[in-house]
C-alpha cells in the first residue's frame, strides 16, 4: 500500500525556521496538504494543495514541492505552533486518501 | 458556519459491530461539490483515513479495512453513518467526521472526535 513518509520530530527555537518534510512516491501526480493537530483537538488544515494557505492561517505557514517530496515551513516560529503536523496526499490513481505517520514539532 | 458532531456508542465489545453517526449542520450533505469522510486516531498514534461517501451514496474506502468497513448517508437528516464490523482492541480509537471537496482530497471541516473503546 502507499506511504508517505515524514520525521517523527523537528525541533528549533523561537523565532527560528522549522522545515517538515513528508516523501511519496506519487507526490508528483497528487497534491499534498498539511495539518496541525495540537493535543485533544480535531486536525487543522493549514496547508492545501501543495502551498496554498486557507483563510485565517498565519503567512508564517508555507508549503512547496519538488519532485517526490513536499515540505511544510514554519517561519518565526512561535510557542504556539508547538503540535503534530501530518501530510495527507492521494496514491496515484485517485482511489484512497493516505497520511504521513505525524511529525511532532517541538518549540526549544 | 458548518459543523459536524459525531455520535455512538463510546465502548464496544470485542467482535461486535461499532456504529458511529455523523451530524452536519450549517450546511447540506446533498451538496454535488463534497465528499464526507471518516478518520480515525488510536490513543498515541496517526491519522488514518476510514473512507468517503458522496451523498448519492458513492463510497470508497481505504483498502486495508474495506472488508469490515460500511458508510451510509442518509439525506433526509443531513446525517452519515459508520459501521465497521469485527472490532478488536485495535480499533479502539478517536473517530472523527470531516468533509473534503469532490474534485480533491483535503479535510477541510472536522468534527472534534469521539472516543472509542473495544473492551468487554
Amino acid at each position: 500500500s502507499y506511504e508517505l513518509t515524514q520525521p517523527p520530530s523537528v525541533s528549533v527555537s523561537p523565532g527560528q525556521t522549522a522545515r517538515i518534510t513528508c516523501s511519496g512516491d506519487a507526490l508528483p501526480k497528487q497534491y499534498a496538504y498539511w495539518y496541525q493537530q495540537k493535543p485533544g483537538q480535531a486536525p487543522v488544515l493549514v496547508i492545501y494543495k501543495d502551498s496554498e494557505r486557507p483563510s485565517g492561517i498565519p503567512e508564517r505557514f508555507s508549503g512547496s514541492s519538488s519532485g517526490t517530496t513536499v515540505t511544510l515551513t514554519i517561519s518565526g516560529v512561535q510557542a504556539e505552533d508547538e503540535a503534530d503536523y501530518y501530510c495527507q496526499s492521494a496514491d496515484s490513481s485517485g482511489t484512497y486518501l493516505v497520511f504521513g505517520g505525524g511529525t511532532k514539532l517541538t518549540v526549544l | 458556519q458548518l459543523q459536524l458532531q459525531e455520535s455512538g456508542p463510546g465502548l464496544v465489545k470485542p467482535s461486535e459491530t461499532l456504529s458511529l453517526t455523523c451530524t452536519v449542520s450549517g450546511g447540506s450533505i446533498s451538496s454535488s461539490s463534497y465528499y464526507w469522510g471518516w478518520i480515525r486516531q488510536p490513543p498515541g498514534k496517526g491519522l488514518e483515513w476510514i473512507g468517503s461517501i458522496y451523498y448519492s451514496g458513492s463510497t470508497y474506502y481505504n483498502p486495508s479495512l474495506k472488508s469490515r468497513v460500511t458508510i451510509s448517508v442518509d439525506t433526509s437528516k443531513n446525517q452519515f453513518s459508520l459501521k465497521l464490523s469485527s472490532v478488536t482492541a485495535a480499533d479502539t480509537a478517536v473517530y472523527y467526521c470531516a468533509r473534503h471537496p469532490h474534485a480533491d482530497y483535503f479535510l477541510d471541516y472536522w468534527g472534534q472526535g469521539t472516543l472509542v473503546t473495544v473492551s468487554s
